[in-house]
């Protein structure tokens, strides 16, 4: 079975401080891992994923096999980071198992 | 330029009354899925529409149904909903191929009387 675990419900963070929230995940075979995210009022959409190995907005994710963790980070928070964060694995299957989320407000 | 549109953005139905929620798409996707989420917990797949095959999870209650009768448009269909069943439900599409992105909309977020 497949599991994503997202320790924190919520992360508090002041602007200009650096952010991680955290995810790890349950897997046998070779996972594809993904952030998506939630701002207020707007649709769930993709941030990025470990495949892409891109930063997107600022956050790098970096997927270790070894503590099969693909945690989410930003050197520097601004306020409009302030958002829901999910992250999510792909297994055999079509679909995606997600996180419970972290709800991350970046403090002025 | 909403290319996921769910339809109706609130639904409130009484228990035992079954309900219907929409879902349509203008990227042409093959693959069109149903998240539930409950507060304050993950989106959980329903179902999902790989083109005409339906996958069904293994957990989704009997209770819960879907269509898809064509490319554009997917429905979730609750025969008898329970107070259990009050949730966000939300529609999801991918391409199927390669890029594994999915494109949600903004979601029906149903309530049981």
């Amino acid at each position: 079975a497949q599991r994503v675990t997202q320790p924190e419900k919520l992360l508090s963070v002041f602007k200009g401080a650096p952010v991680e929230l955290k995810c790890n995940y349950s897997y046998s075979g070779s996972p594809e891992l993904f952030w998506y995210v939630q701002y207020s009022r707007q649709r769930l959409q993709l941030l990025l994923r470990h495949i892409s190995r891109e930063s997107i907005k600022g956050f790098t994710a970096d997927l270790n096999k070894g503590e099969t963790s693909f945690h989410l980070k930003k050197p520097f928070a601004q306020e409009e980071d302030s958002a829901m964060y999910y992250c999510a694995l792909r297994g055999g299957a079509d679909g995606l198992t997600f996180g419970k989320g972290t709800h991350l407000i970046i403090q002025p | 330029d909403a290319m996921v549109i769910q339809n109706p953005r609130y639904q409130v139905t009484q228990f035992g009354k079954p309900v219907t929620l929409s879902c349509s798409q203008t990227l042409n996707h093959n693959v069109m899925y149903w998240y539930q989420q409950k507060s304050s917990q993950a989106p959980k797949l329903l179902f999902h529409y790989y083109d005409k095959d339906f996958n069904n999870e293994a957990d989704t209650p009997d209770n819960f149904q879907s269509r898809r009768p064509n490319t554009s448009f997917c429905f979730l269909d609750i025969r008898s909903p329970g107070l259990g069943d009050a949730a966000m439900y939300l529609c999801a599409t991918s391409s199927g191929g390669a890029d594994k992105k999915l494109f949600f909309g903004s979601g029906t977020q149903l309530s049981v009387l």
